[in-house]
């Protein structure tokens, strides 16, 4: 069975300072992975996904995550956090097949001035 | 404008009632979904849709009921069956949820349900 484990439930940085956000998977096969953002109050927005193409995926507002089979790891990072990125972050995980997506528990990101 | 619509914003319920959220998406997406969110424990499916008239149980149904009598719509009715219904609801929906297909789902801005 799929799951999907975020390693801190609470991260706090510096403003201006790299951001890491941790993510583990399970899965029997090579799954899709997401990271998605929620401000509070608001809906999840799509940060970026993985679908087995490039390792090393762009997102937007200058986020990326890497996937690594071999850690079964798709950490999140940033080299710059800005005040505005202070929010809940979400790894997700989908496997091909009529499965749905999995979510972790969150991270709830902190940026401090 | 393009996208997931969701209404209210925020919704009470009284004790013994059923509400019913509204999800609207002018994506012309085939599949949607609606998940409940709780602090602390992400994002749990409650039932998700394939096709028009067509759907299926989540992860936590019991308590909860929908519909997909159009494509754009896929509403979620709270029954007093729920005996625990405060919490974030979002909907989602995605181009399709087909067997070999891996698509992204795209979200609404959520209605939080609140029991008086």
């Amino acid at each position: 069975a799929q799951s999907v484990t975020q390693l801190d439930s609470h991260v706090s940085v510096s403003e201006g300072t790299p951001v890491l956000l941790r993510c583990n998977y399970s899965s029997s096969y090579s799954p899709s992975l997401f990271w998605y953002v929620q401000h509070p109050n608001k809906g999840l927005q799509l940060l970026l996904k993985y679908t087995s193409a490039a390792t090393l995926v762009k997102g937007i507002n200058g986020f990326e995550a890497e996937f690594k089979k071999s850690e079964t790891s798709f950490h999140l990072t940033k080299p710059s956090a800005h005040m505005s990125d202070a929010a809940e972050y979400f790894c997700v995980s989908k496997d091909s097949g009529n499965t749905p997506l999995v979510f972790g528990k969150g991270t709830r990101l902190s940026v401090i001035a | 404008d393009g996208g997931i619509t969701q209404s209210p914003k925020y919704l009470f319920r009284k004790e013994g009632q059923n509400v019913t959220l509204s999800c609207e998406q002018n994506l012309n997406h085939d599949a949607m979904y609606w998940y409940r969110q709780d602090p602390g424990q992400g994002l749990r499916l409650i039932y998700y849709s394939q096709i028009v008239n067509d759907f299926q149980k989540g992860d936590i149904a019991e308590g909860y009921s929908v519909s997909r009598e159009k494509k754009e719509s896929f509403p979620l009715t709270v029954t007093s069956a729920q005996k625990n219904p405060t919490a974030f609801y979002l909907c989602a929906s995605s181009r399709t949820s087909g067997p070999t297909r891996r698509e992204t789902q795209y979200f609404g801005p959520g209605t939080r349900l609140l029991v008086l």
